[in-house]
């Protein structure tokens, strides 16, 4: 299984909402990244986890609050939000936090409207 | 401070044609370079990367990528595009210190339109 999943595929929301977009992995990677996308734009580093615990928090409004339960999943709570957070959510993971021992497998995203 | 530079913002080439896409990075000292696609509405997805050794890589779906230390560049090359290779791809780098994907710094993107 050499896949990232995320859920879910599209998610609207209204800005008093609470929702969450959930990521799973099975590969056995102790890493796990959230990036935000905005259209025609490079993925930008929200977040990152480390055997479970947050090792980066870019500066990102406590509007997102991430979540690692456990070594397999990522979630992302979303409060509050903004018109200006709507975006493609992607999680990723790699076997560990380190840059030269392989490659990031990112899912498909959570396409996020906020109205 | 490390920069990735992809001079071309989008790129129009005939099915069955030859494609390069540019990269120029900066680093200061040995950098690790990736090369990723996202199709419409999807992920990202790992054609290459380059850490050491020979300096023309191999990739997925027909694809290399040669590191020209002397010119700073990581250029994507694919000898015969197909219809499917539409998409939008980002050339990033890396730090050999580690660090992990935090480390990691994309490119704005090249967006690959094929004729047919």
């Amino acid at each position: 299984d050499t896949e990232v999943t995320q859920t879910p595929k599209h998610l609207v929301m209204g800005m008093t909402n609470k929702k969450s977009l959930k990521c799973e992995q099975h590969m056995g990677h102790r890493a796990m990244y959230w990036y935000k996308q905005k259209a025609k734009k490079p993925p930008e580093l929200m977040f990152v986890y480390s055997y479970e615990k947050l090792s980066i928090n870019e500066s990102v409004p406590s509007r997102f609050s991430p979540e690692c339960p456990n070594s397999s999943l990522l979630n992302l709570h979303l409060h509050a939000l903004q018109p200006e957070d709507s975006a493609l959510y992607l999680c990723a993971s790699s076997l560990v936090r380190s840059i030269n021992t392989g490659e990031l497998f990112f899912g498909e995203g959570s396409r996020l409207t906020v109205l | 401070a490390q920069s990735v530079t992809q001079p071309d913002i989008h790129i129009t080439v005939s099915e069955g044609a030859s494609l390069e896409l540019r990269c120029n990075y900066s680093y200061g000292a040995t950098p690790y370079l990736f090369w990723y696609v996202q199709s419409p509405g999807q992920g990202l997805q790992l054609l290459l990367k380059y850490f050491s050794g020979d300096t023309l890589v191999q990739g997925i779906k027909g694809f290399e990528a040669e590191f020209k230390r002397s010119q700073s560049s990581f250029n994507l090359r694919k000898p015969s595009v197909h219809w499917s290779d539409a998409a939008e791809y980002f050339c990033a780098v890396g730090g050999s210190s580690g660090g992990g994907a935090d480390g990691l710094t994309f490119g704005k993107g090249t967006h690959l339109i094929i004729q047919p």
